[in-house]
């Protein structure tokens, strides 16, 4: 694999099931970050890593947990999935978290709680 | 609170020149981005600007005012291929990403 990859591409979940987003860069990039994206807003993050064994709260947290056990991946969980959770996903990475180093994408997972 | 401000939609035309404004209020800067996003696809890094000036990269320049609170992006010989959505972003005093909702652009033959 070259740069970022997410599972699934896209998915349709019942209301109150539990969901994990997965996500593996093999680029050896010290953050991670996790945005969501509704029609008409900017990118919202939701957590962050900094670096491996550490995580933050982005903006927009409630509702979703972190992980981030190694330096490739960073798995995104929503415990009890809501309608209001329906977005499009990305997962990203830089190589740290100094000002300026650009975040690269993967290519995002759609999700839709019905 | 934090804001950054880009119109929604632009249009242009095919080998002509467009430039897309983006206005910000964020707690602290510590650099500007642009990024590309085509239609169901990633962003994608397009140029960073921390100091005021212009950095340009081939047919894409990325100006900057810190005073001001603005930049731009100059989009010259506009290609078909160039209709996408464009996004601005600022680094604040967090060193997180504050991101606009983008703007789309159309470009015609």
């Amino acid at each position: 694999i070259a740069g970022i990859t997410q599972a699934p591409t896209s998915q349709i979940l019942a209301a109150g099931r539990r969901m994990t987003l997965r996500c593996t860069q093999d680029m050896r990039h010290n953050a991670m970050y996790w945005y969501r994206q509704d029609l008409g807003l900017g990118l919202r993050l939701i957590h962050y890593s900094n670096t491996a064994g550490t995580t933050g709260k982005g903006e927009v947290p409630d509702g979703y947990s972190v992980s981030r056990a190694n330096t490739d991946d960073f798995p995104l969980t929503l415990a009890s999935a809501v309608p209001s959770q329906t977005s499009v996903y990305f997962c990203a990475s830089s190589a740290s978290a100094g000002a300026g180093n650009e975040q690269f994408f993967g290519p995002g997972t759609r999700l839709t709680v019905l | 609170g934090q804001n950054i401000d880009q119109p929604t939609e632009m249009t242009a035309t095919e080998g002509a020149i467009v430039q897309i404004n983006c206005t910000y209020q964020t707690s602290g800067f510590n650099g500007l981005f642009w990024y590309q996003q085509h239609a169901g696809e990633a962003p994608t890094f397009l140029s960073y600007n921390v100091l005021d000036g212009l950095e340009e990269k081939g047919r894409f320049s990325s100006f900057l005012s810190r005073s001001k609170g603005y930049s731009y992006l100059l989009l010259k010989e506009l290609q078909m291929k160039d209709s996408a959505s464009y996004l601005c972003a600022v680094r604040d005093s967090n060193y997180q990403l504050i991101w606009g909702a983008g703007t789309k652009l159309i470009i015609k033959p």
